[in-house]
């Protein structure tokens, strides 16, 4: 057990809805990362947050938004889904920015339909 | 830009030795490595900060070549346990402290 908690585990959505999947941070990191993975894919970068600020976007579509809330846990919101992006989101957080290890949570399961 | 690994797949038999590349175009702050099994969340195995130094973890160990961006894993008498697909972090220097992930490197150990 990583101490990185996200839920659900598993979603199942019909095209064009909107979801949010949430993510706790381990107890006491204030860096929280977003990626997406699909089938047996590498993970893509999607968006990293500090302490509740904004500090890089990767390849974020415009109809995905997140953000990281005073108690440090983030939430990212998916909508307009497409079949594509059905795929497997992790979240990772750490203590400090770049130097100091990640640890990821169990993921988020999407499945569009 | 993500890291570029290679190679993009390895098999082995149980015993042997494996070396896996990751590179950068930019300079680079640290670099991370990580191991995941299919369906599985990667999970950390070392990491190495600017300084060119070496680490190990068992038979696991990680060099980081500061100047070149580069940085190697060298898994030594493989296990059946270390099959996976390793992924090579990079952390930028500057203030955009992104950890961005490499395409990964499948390894297979065989009986």
């Amino acid at each position: 057990d990583s101490g990185v908690t996200q839920t659900p585990k598993h979603l199942i959505t019909a095209t064009g809805q909107r979801v949010t999947l949430r993510c706790s941070p381990r107890s006491g990191d204030l860096s929280v990362y977003w990626y997406q993975q699909s089938l047996d894919q590498g993970l893509q970068f999607l968006i990293h947050y500090y302490n509740g600020e904004e500090r890089a976007k990767g390849n974020i579509l415009e109809r995905f938004s997140a953000q990281q809330f005073p108690d440090l846990h983030s939430e990212l919101n998916l909508s307009s889904l497409e079949l594509g992006d059905s795929a497997l989101y992790f979240c990772a957080s750490s203590v400090v920015q770049g130097e100091t290890e990640a640890f990821f949570g169990q993921g988020t399961r999407l499945t569009v339909v | 830009q993500q890291p570029v690994q290679s190679p993009q797949a390895v098999i082995l038999r149980e015993g042997e030795d494996a070396v896996i590349n990751c590179s950068s175009s930019k300079a680079l702050y640290s670099v991370h490595w990580y191991r995941q099994k299919h369906g599985e969340a990667p999970v950390f195995l070392m990491i190495l900060l600017k300084g060119g130094e070496q680490k190990g973890h068992e038979k696991i160990s990680a060099s980081f070549n500061e100047k070149k961006q580069q940085s190697s894993l060298y898994l030594t008498a493989s296990q059946l346990s270390y099959s996976g697909t390793y992924f090579c972090g990079t952390v930028p220097s500057g203030s955009a402290r992104q950890l961005t992930f490499g395409s990964g490197t499948q390894l297979t150990v065989l009986p």
